[in-house]
């Protein structure tokens, strides 16, 4: 069964940093694109980040740009958010998900995980 | 970024209606389009991808068809289950961007 995870999330203060982790069981990780989309409480779906299979492409929101960084670990099933320079309008359930596998060209996420939440307050 | 509209934003429905919703990109995305249902509380579940091409596992009942800029997504016989808030997101390019959601409600 494939199986995401997400952990990591939690209270910050403004301008603060948290990092968040995705454990991936099920299939094998290093064949997929990976994602992190968030949903802000009562709101709708905001895609964050994708990484490429091996890590060497990388794609992210202007409105994250410069203060997030996807990355992923193979040999651990895992993928990762560091969030730096955290703000109110970050506040959001946090999802990681799987990209479809495709021979070529690009695909939406089949597969996401329960999110983990994070809350950026004073 | 290519803006993802949605109507209507909400629709009342009787189980056994036929729902249609509509999705409009800002600019031709060809068929690089999904559907999400998500229901409160959960995650997202992916239901359609390439415009028309079904996920494993979802019921026939939903379609999806269009090209270029607009889209729709159809239930053909609204089930109890399917009473949830649904979501178009093109993936032509970056950022990737949804729509705002449609959510069915029981009339």
């Amino acid at each position: 069964e494939v199986q995401l995870v997400e952990s990591g999330g939690g209270l910050v203060h403004p301008g603060g940093s948290l990092r968040l982790s995705c454990a991936t069981s099920g299939f094998t990780f290093s064949n997929y694109w990976m994602s992190w989309v968030r949903q802000a409480p009562g709101k709708g779906l905001e895609w964050v980040a994708n990484i490429k299979e091996d890590g060497s492409e990388k794609y992210y929101v202007d409105s994250v740009s410069g203060r997030f960084t996807i990355s992923r670990d193979n040999a651990k099933n895992s993928l990762y958010l560091e969030m730096n320079s955290l703000r109110a309008e970050d506040t959001a359930l946090y999802y990681c998900a799987r990209d479809i596998w495709v021979v070529s060209g690009p695909s939406p996420p089949d597969v996401w995980g329960k999110g983990t939440t994070v809350t950026v307050s004073s | 970024a290519i803006r993802m509209t949605q109507s209507p934003s909400s629709l009342s429905a009787s189980t056994g209606d036929r729902v249609t919703i509509t999705c409009r990109a800002s600019q031709d995305i060809s068929t690089y389009l999904a559907w999400y249902q998500q229901k409160p509380g959960k995650a997202p579940e992916l239901l359609i991808f390439a415009a028309s091409t079904m996920q494993s596992g979802v019921p026939s009942r939903f379609s999806g068809t269009g090209s270029g800029t607009d889209f729709t997504l159809t239930i053909s016989c609204l089930q109890s289950e399917d009473f949830a808030t649904y979501f178009c997101q093109q993936y032509y390019n970056y950022p990737r961007t949804f729509g705002q959601g449609t959510t069915v409600e029981i009339k």
